[in-house]
This record gives structure tokens, C-alpha cells and sequence, in this order.
């Protein structure tokens, strides 16, 4: 089976522009989960999206929004970028919610300047 | 607080020499407990889950963790390192919050031949 994809790998942006990164998860899984990774802060969750629903938000601005499309496939947008939301952004797929192990993409590297 | 912990940054081993990795977690009920690794540019790999029934779990590669609940405790352990295994390791529990996952802030193991 093909893994986890995420379009682009690497974008840069600069402040006060919004963003849509993809994530198309392995084939079979339904839910889809989004984390941030940096330096400074680790690897935190965004939010997860089971069937086609919300199910999880971490702690991040609304500028930090998701969905999730009928083919299970992600979108993550942010908007009015900010210098600290340069980060790699990690898509995950498990075949459901809860306590499944979730599979990794690549990552989107995003910059802002 | 759900919280991971892991309370070394690097590990160094000689090739050969057996490692441990060590994870403490804190988090209400039972706790699904998850070990990750990410090479450089790269996204995370599933090693090995913990969701009940034996202590120790083996997982890919080689790894196994053993599950301590009266020390809430699940440390990544390999009998013989390998150069190859050079690489950030991640610790994530799941607390029963759908897919969220908890990581700890990482372990950077260095195996010097």
C-alpha cells in the first residue's frame, strides 16, 4: 500500500498570507491527524478528523482550520501567517480513532518570512 | 494533565551494546502508549504499540518496550545497536482522547561504531 502523501514538501510564504497544505492518507484509513513540529515546542497536535468530522482540536489559534473530504483525504489551512507558524507540518492516518497506531507523511516544511 | 516525558535528550552507544531509551507518562486511565522514530527530513516511523496484555512489547527492527505500570513507565530497549539506529526518538501516548496523541520531546540516539 502507498503510505501517507503531503503536497507541497516545502512552501514559503510570507506574513499575513494563508496557506492549504494536502494530506492524502493510506488507502482503508479514516481518520486523519495533523501536527506541528518545531524546535522549540516539540511535536504538537492540531486537530483529528474521523469520517469526515472534528473530532479533536489542540490548542492553536482559529487561524488553524481542517477539514476532511468524503475519500478520507485532509486539507489544513492557516491563515494570516505569522513568523512562528514556520514549522513542519506532519499529516497521520490510523484506520479509525482512538487508541490505533497513526502512520506518518513526509511532512509539509512551511516558511514564513 | 496528560504529559510524556523523556528524560534524556541524547543517548549515546557503541555499536553492539545494548540501548534503552527511557519514556515516563502521566495520564488518566488506561493509556495506549506508542513508540516513533524520525530520521533527518523525514517523517515519523510506527516502532511499537502498547494497548494491554504483556509487558513487553516487540516491535520493528529489532525494538521491544516494556510497560511498567506501577512506575508509569514504557522504555524503548534494543539488545544490540546498530549504527543505523542513529536517529530521534519519539514517545506518544494516547489517553483516550480519540486520535490525539501526546509526544514526549524526543531522545537523539547516537550509536558510534
Amino acid at each position: 500500500k502507498a503510505g501517507v502523501t503531503q503536497t507541497p514538501r516545502y512552501l514559503i510564504k510570507t506574513r499575513g498570507q494563508q496557506v492549504t497544505l494536502s494530506c492524502s492518507p493510506i488507502s482503508g484509513h479514516r481518520s486523519v491527524s495533523w501536527y506541528q513540529q518545531t524546535p522549540g515546542q516539540g511535536l504538537q497536535f492540531l486537530f483529528e478528523y474521523f469520517s469526515e468530522t472534528q473530532r479533536n482540536k489542540g490548542n492553536f489559534p482559529g487561524r488553524f482550520s481542517g477539514r476532511q473530504f468524503s475519500n478520507s483525504r485532509s486539507e489544513m489551512n492557516v491563515s494570516t501567517l505569522e513568523l512562528g507558524d514556520s514549522a513542519l507540518y506532519l499529516c497521520a492516518s490510523s484506520l479509525y480513532t482512538g487508541g490505533y497506531e497513526q502512520y506518518f507523511g513526509p511532512g509539509t516544511r512551511l516558511t514564513v518570512t | 494533565a496528560q504529559s510524556v516525558a523523556q528524560p534524556e535528550d541524547q543517548v549515546n552507544v557503541a555499536e553492539g551494546n545494548p540501548l534503552t531509551v527511557k519514556c515516563t507518562y502521566s495520564v488518566s486511565g488506561n493509556p495506549y502508549l506508542f513508540w516513533y522514530v524520525q530520521y533527518p527530513n523525514r517523517g515519523l516511523q510506527f516502532l511499537l504499540k502498547y494497548i494491554t496484555g504483556d509487558n513487553l512489547v516487540k516491535g520493528s527492527y529489532g525494538f521491544e518496550a516494556e510497560f511498567n505500570k506501577s512506575q508509569t513507565s514504557f522504555h524503548l530497549k534494543k539488545p544490540s545497536a546498530l549504527v543505523s539506529d542513529s536517529a530521534l526518538y519519539f514517545c506518544a501516548v494516547n489517553g483516550n482522547q480519540g486520535g490525539k496523541l501526546i509526544f514526549g520531546q524526543g531522545t537523539e540516539l547516537s550509536v558510534k561504531p
